[in-house]
């Protein structure tokens, strides 16, 4: 069954360095998420993707936050000045129309 | 705002008998409910989705129902195993979505532990 894959599986960052989360979505997907999981609390949505452009997001997603599909497999997910509060797993998600979100098994963020 | 609790942060119980979790939400009348399971380090996996107008919905030992005068849907799984320790996640569409696709906003979760 294809998965969505995300790299790296961890990352460590020292507070202040931006940080590029990696995602290949499910090839025949067209809608995109980010969302993210602190350690013992609940998964929170961040943004979502369509046809180029960002559909919706939260009140996490500020601007040092911004979401990028370079090329026909990748989504990433830039942090660009990492704070300690940022330190979490983070989850890429994708799906194709009426059908439910497939996640990747994310990429544990740790910021020092 | 709208508000979702599992109010269970954990349950245990021995294998063959029946899970029963509970999700409750406020402020929202979501078109349909999702469950996912999640497994330590592992992103949440999708089980059943069930929508306003279902009442209940079934797959294989797994079976959802859907309240919306409650504002409650409950999740069971019968003859259950071991290997069905992890933790179930509550999930329903945002306030804002625009469409099917939109975001899920998601409960805390009950982790499930089912002793042989």
């Amino acid at each position: 069954e294809p998965e969505v894959t995300q790299t790296p599986s961890h990352q460590v960052t020292q507070m202040g360095q931006e940080v590029i989360l990696r995602c290949v979505p499910i090839s025949n997907h067209l809608y995109f998420y980010w969302y993210r999981q602190i350690l013992g609390q609940k998964v929170e949505f961040l943004v979502s993707f369509y046809n180029n452009e960002i559909s919706e997001k939260s009140e996490i997603f500020d601007d040092q936050f911004s979401v990028e599909r370079p090329d026909g497999s990748n989504f990433t997910l830039k942090i660009r000045s990492t704070k300690l509060e940022d330190s979490a797993m983070y989850f890429c998600a994708s799906t194709e129309t009426g059908k439910p979100q497939h996640f990747g098994d994310g990429t544990r963020l740790s910021i020092l | 705002s709208q508000k979702i609790e599992q109010n269970s942060e954990a349950l245990n119980i021995q294998e063959g008998k029946t899970a029963t979790l509970t999700c409750n939400y406020t402020n929202y009348s979501p078109a349909y409910l999702q469950w996912y399971r999640q497994d330590p380090g592992r992103g949440p996996v999708f089980l059943l989705l069930i929508r306003e107008n279902e009442k209940e919905k079934r797959k294989e030992r797994l079976k959802v129902t859907f309240d919306t005068t409650l504002k409650q849907s409950l999740f069971h799984i019968t003859a259950s195993q071991p290997a069905d320790s992890a933790t179930y996640l509550c999930a329903l569409p945002g306030m804002n979505y625009g469409g099917s696709q939109g975001n899920l906003i998601f409960g805390k979760g009950t982790k499930l532990s089912v002793k042989p």
